[in-house]
């Protein structure tokens, strides 16, 4: 099983700020990386595949980055409804995976 | 619009068996993967099973093969979770999601999800 490990667990940031979140893969996953949002009380949405492609929907100041085992997620300038915890998910080969999610708190 | 909804959680036994549910509109059903992830409570995302467009093929985490079986009614445009000898540990949120289609290469990233159906496994 590849193991997908997220850092931070929890990222303290202001409004309008740049912060970069990071997921490490166990062993190589190519590009075969996605990045999710949850919100408090919500389902998960998709906000990245294939390492950097956005979503469709997806605001610019969301991108990716990396390939093999390590990744980043970058949102340009935080608002208010970006504060939500993140996840990555490999989807490499069986089994799937989830990393822990990383929090982005006020 | 792509929806998802879901239905068939709630409370049971440690031992004892629920079917989840999960009705698709909004897109060509028979032609994509179907997904089913948890959450437990104040805990993180775990991927448990999915099923082929057709349904001739699964996959399952190892923490619930051989208790869990996923299926489809593509007919129905209904995706499903059969859960037996359910233990407390699988108490959770359970979501169901539609993997991609990419020409005709199937990937197992998930967009969108369902609202989500609670299963709590006590006595």
């Amino acid at each position: 099983e590849i193991v997908m490990t997220q850092s931070p667990a929890t990222l303290s940031v202001s409004p309008g700020e740049r912060t970069t979140l990071s997921c490490r893969a166990s062993q190589s996953v190519g590009s075969d990386l996605a990045w999710y949002q949850q919100r408090p009380g919500q389902a998960p949405r998709l906000l990245i595949y294939g390492a950097s492609n956005r979503a469709t929907g997806i605001p610019a100041r969301f991108s990716g980055s990396g390939s093999g085992t390590e990744f980043t997620f970058t949102i340009s300038s935080l608002q208010s409804e970006d504060f939500a915890v993140y996840y990555c998910q490999h989807y490499n080969r069986w089994p799937l995976t989830f990393g822990g999610g990383t929090k982005v708190e006020i | 619009e792509v929806q998802l909804l879901q239905s068939g959680g709630g409370l049971v036994q440690p031992g004892g068996s629920l079917r989840l549910s999960c009705a698709a509109s909004g897109f060509t059903f028979s032609s994509y993967a179907m997904t089913w992830v948890r959450q437990a409570p104040g805990k993180g995302l775990e991927w448990v099973s999915v099923i082929s467009d057709a349904g001739d093929a699964t996959y399952y985490a190892d923490s619930v093969r051989g208790r869990f079986t996923v299926s489809r009614d593509n007919s129905k445009r209904t995706l499903y979770l059969q859960m037996n000898s359910l233990r407390v540990e699988d108490t959770a949120l359970y979501y169901c999601a539609k993997n991609q289609l990419l020409g005709t290469s199937h990937w197992h990233w998930f967009d969108p999800w369902g609202q989500g159906t609670l299963v709590t496994v006590s006595s």
